[in-house]
């Protein structure tokens, strides 16, 4: 069983509001990623880590931003959400030279 | 990057195998072919990866023709609760993570 967790699983909040997705795994994987997801729609990588201080953007662009700072934290900010930003967000680790990810349950965000 | 091409969805009525199909006509020498399984709300879980002819294990077997064009996942006697979203992902594990798109997926739905 992965041993990956995400937090809040549903939020709900208000334009111009800066909220933080935390991402939290214990299997010591050093690459970490950020999906987006709408709903019946294809999974756009949007933020990927290698390791503790590696970030980069992904194929879709984002407004939102990450940090590595520990290796098994990989939390995603939003500075200021807009209605534009509700999606499903989805977080997932891998281990290095090894295809299969891991993914957490998903946080469901709604920006009003 | 090497696009892949499934079905949009099938149907199939339980007790029945199920084929589906994925093309990758540019797969390149060093992708592997990995298939993730996805219910609603949920993230995609990892169901079966390979790089050339046939590959199984206890949930799906991965038959991959000697040209790599193209990737059949097979899953035996499928039930009610196998009605999912399935994905067909072609990229090299050591690669980039923008090697690693989702696509669109095929909804297979599992009728009594």
């Amino acid at each position: 069983e992965a041993d990956i967790y995400q937090t809040p699983r549903y939020l709900v909040i208000g334009t111009g509001k800066k909220i933080t997705l935390e991402c939290s795994q214990t299997m010591g994987h050093d690459k970490m990623y950020w999906y987006q997801q709408d709903p019946g729609m294809e999974l756009h990588l949007i933020h990927y880590s290698y390791g503790v201080n590696s970030t980069e953007k992904g194929d879709l662009s984002s407004e939102s931003t990450v940090s590595r700072i520990r290796t098994e934290h990989f939390p995603l900010t939003l500075e200021s959400a807009r209605p534009s930003h509700t999606s499903q967000y989805l977080c997932a680790s891998t281990e290095v030279g090894y295809n299969e990810q891991f993914f957490g349950p998903g946080t469901r965000l709604t920006v009003l | 990057l090497a696009k892949t091409t499934q079905p949009i969805s099938m149907d199939s009525y339980e007790g029945q195998e199920v084929n589906i199909t994925c093309s990758h006509n540019n797969i390149a020498t060093n992708d592997y072919i990995t298939w993730y399984q996805q219910f609603p709300s949920q993230g995609p879980r990892f169901i079966i990866q390979g790089y050339k002819t046939k590959v199984t294990n206890e949930v799906a077997s991965l038959f991959i023709p000697a040209d790599r064009k193209s990737s059949t996942l097979s899953l035996p006697r499928v039930s009610l609760s196998d009605t999912a979203v399935y994905y067909c992902l072609v990229g090299d594990i050591n690669g980039s993570a923008r090697q690693l798109t989702f696509g669109s997926g095929t909804q297979l739905t599992v009728l009594p």
